[in-house]
């Protein structure tokens, strides 16, 4: 059965960092490329980031462009999002999902205030 | 970047009900697109791939069609279970976009 468990949230003051990360079982994880996606509270789903099985491709979403940084260990069947620079507007669930956003994790809260 | 409509964006039923949920794209996606259902508190679920193949385990009163810039998502027969909210998603270009979203809710 395909797993995908995100960790990693919190709460940050505007400025600061966060690095997600996003634990895979139950699939050759080096095989399927991943998307991070976050829904704000209340609000609808907005597509964040993908990478490439081999991490060769990246795209990211114009809100984060520039301020987070998505990777992968395949070794560790594990996808990362690092956040830095957070702004009280991504603010969210933020979720992993693989190829296709077949499977997805159950999310986790990230908040930021002041 | 690509964007996606839905409508209605909220609509009320009751348990038998036929619904339809239209979704339409700025420009021509071909058939990439994914139908998500998601309750309160839970990650979304696809339905439908490829804009009318059914998921897998999902019951078969759900149903997708479309090609191009139109889609529509069709519950022949609304269940209890089925009170959510609807998204489509293109995944024909990045950065993928979703629909709003189509509340679905008790008459």
């Amino acid at each position: 059965e395909v797993q995908l468990v995100e960790s990693g949230g919190g709460l940050v003051k505007p400025g600061g960092s966060l690095r997600l990360s996003c634990a895979a079982s139950g699939f050759t994880f080096s095989s399927y490329s991943m998307n991070w996606v976050r829904q704000a509270p209340g609000k609808g789903l907005e597509w964040v980031s993908y990478i490439s099985s081999s991490s060769s491709s990246i795209y990211y979403s114009d809100s984060v462009k520039g301020r987070f940084t998505i990777s992968r260990d395949n070794a560790k069947n594990s996808l990362y999002l690092q956040m830095n620079s957070l702004r009280v507007e991504d603010t969210a669930v933020y979720y992993c999902a693989r190829k296709g956003l077949t499977n997805w994790g159950q999310g986790t809260l990230v908040t930021v205030s002041s | 970047d690509i964007q996606m409509t839905q409508s209605p964006s909220s609509l009320s039923a009751s348990v038998g009900d036929r619904v339809t949920i239209t979704c339409r794209a700025s420009q021509g996606i071909t058939n990439d697109l994914g139908w998500y259902q998601q309750k309160p508190g839970k990650a979304p679920k696809r339905l439908i791939y490829a804009a009318s193949n059914l998921q897998s385990g999902v019951p078969s009163r759900f149903s997708g069609s479309g090609s191009g810039t139109e889609f529509t998502l069709t519950i022949s027969s609304l269940q209890p279970e089925d009170f959510a909210t609807y998204y489509c998603l293109q995944h024909n270009t990045y950065p993928l976009t979703f629909g709003p979203g189509t509340k679905v809710d008790f008459k």
